[in-house]
């Protein structure tokens, strides 16, 4: 099994340029999340999806917009990409049976 | 906000020491994880302790709960130059839609 993976895995954008970062986890999980790590602040959930079809906001979710494709996929939209987006992004998917989470090798971006 | 806030911020220690991380939370609970993340990779989860619980081991991994001062500690016995890392703690209030929120983390250097 990959687990929980991510593309691309390096990105640089120009102020207002668009982009969607993927995501796919082979766990059969149900719930999947996208995080920000800035330095010095840990982990911010940006949004999470309790279960296919189902979508919800985190804490820093303005200026994003996720996609739950299907059971396996979760994306995370940048419309207009702005410098303060610049940050490394985590997926990571829930194991309900551990309670525990899956994180994927995150995608760094940079916003100029 | 951050739930979860680790200290300290950094530690630093020779190998074969024991390495001791501290969390403290703002709600309550119903159970508490630690991840460990090498630098530029995603988290991966180490440990997981429930509310009703005060104690768990994991082979090298000692964590204790105090739900009364809403705080945990990680301890890692016999230190070895390969947990050098990152190490966060994350609190999952409960609720139907799980969450985890994950503290600034404790960055661990081991040295030989």
């Amino acid at each position: 099994n990959a687990g929980v993976t991510q593309t691309p895995k390096f990105q640089v954008l120009k102020t207002g340029q668009s982009m969607t970062l993927q995501c796919a986890q082979d766990m059969n999980h149900n719930s999947m999340y996208w995080y920000r790590q800035d330095p010095g602040m840990g982990l911010r959930l940006i949004y999470y999806s309790a279960s296919e079809g189902t979508t919800d906001k985190g804490e820093v979710p303005n200026g994003y917009n996720v996609s739950r494709l299907n059971k396996r996929e979760f994306s995370l939209r940048l419309e207009s990409a702005a410098p303060s987006q610049t940050s490394v992004y985590f997926c990571a998917s829930r194991d309900l049976n551990t309670d525990t989470q899956y994180f994927g090798p995150g995608t760094r971006l940079t916003v100029l | 906000s951050q739930q979860g806030e680790e200290d300290p911020q950094a530690l630093s220690i020779q190998e074969g020491e024991n390495a001791t991380m501290n969390c403290s939370y703002k709600t309550s609970i119903n159970n508490l994880q630690w991840y460990r993340q090498n630098s530029g990779r995603g988290l991966v989860h180490l440990i997981l302790i429930r509310s009703n619980e005060r104690e768990k081991h994991s082979g090298r991994l000692r964590v204790t709960l105090d739900t009364s001062k809403k705080s945990s500690s990680l301890l890692i016995t016999a230190s070895r130059a390969a947990d050098t890392a990152s190490y966060f703690c994350a609190a999952n209030s409960g609720g139907s839609n799980y969450k985890l929120t994950f503290g600034k983390g404790t960055l661990l250097t081991v040295n030989p």
